[in-house]
């Protein structure tokens, strides 16, 4: 067990729709990463906060949005979802995002776009 | 751009031996970390092992030993005393140091596959 919780573990939902992926990083972790795992792409970084503020974007779409709260965890938000937005999504956390610190991962929410 | 390269879609092994997997990188950082990632069938992103490039000696973490070779941008996992339970996706992953960011860029990844 990683101690990052992701919910929910599975997402099914038609084209078009919204929705909102979970994250609650290890106890003490102040960073939050965000990637998407699909077979075309394979593993890519989305987003990061720490402690509350965006630190860098990846190839994350303008139809997706993060926030990251006060208490730490991090929402991951999906819109207007179209059939290539199946995917599995990961979030990670670290202490903190300097010195290399390894990022430990969630279970993932699986997506799926009918 | 930094870009891992992961050139064994698939391999194999025997129960109790070893094998080598390959990862190869690309940048013109000096100072970086490498890390290897398990994703079992469970899809679980389990972390293996991390190298620190400023550092010469060579990670080991019990049967999991890596062979880094910073000036030919090389990164191998060796896998010792295989088990059934090495059975799993591989992952090489590249992180820079860049001022409060340090995103993973993967590799596509190594599917391993342990004989009994």
């Amino acid at each position: 067990d990683s101690g990052v919780t992701q919910t929910p573990k599975h997402l099914i939902t038609a084209t078009g729709q919204r929705v909102t992926l979970r994250c609650s990083p290890r106890s003490g972790d102040l960073s939050v990463y965000w990637y998407q795992q699909s077979l075309d792409q394979g593993l890519q970084f989305l987003i990061q906060y720490y402690n509350g503020e965006e630190r860098a974007k990846g190839n994350i779409l303008e139809r997706f949005s993060a926030q990251q709260f006060p208490d730490l965890h991090s929402e991951l938000n999906l819109s207007s979802l179209e059939l290539g937005d199946s995917a599995l999504y990961f979030c990670a956390s670290s202490v903190s995002p300097t010195n290399g610190q390894p990022q430990h991962f969630g279970d993932g929410t699986r997506l799926s776009i009918l | 751009a930094q870009t891992v390269t992961q050139s064994q879609p698939e391999m194999s092994v025997q129960e109790a031996e070893t094998v080598t997997l390959s990862c190869t990188y690309d940048t013109s950082e000096n100072n970086y970390y490498l890390f290897w990632y398990k994703q079992p069938p469970s899809r679980q992103m389990i972390l293996v092992i991390r190298q620190e490039a400023y550092k010469q000696q060579n990670a080991t973490e019990n049967r999991f030993s890596v062979n880094f070779q910073k000036a030919a941008k090389s990164f191998s996992l060796k896998i010792s005393d295989s088990q059934l339970g090495d059975t799993a996706m591989y992952f090489c992953a590249f992180m820079k140091t860049q001022g409060g960011s340090e995103k993973l860029v993967f590799g596509k990844g190594t599917k391993l596959t342990v004989n009994p």
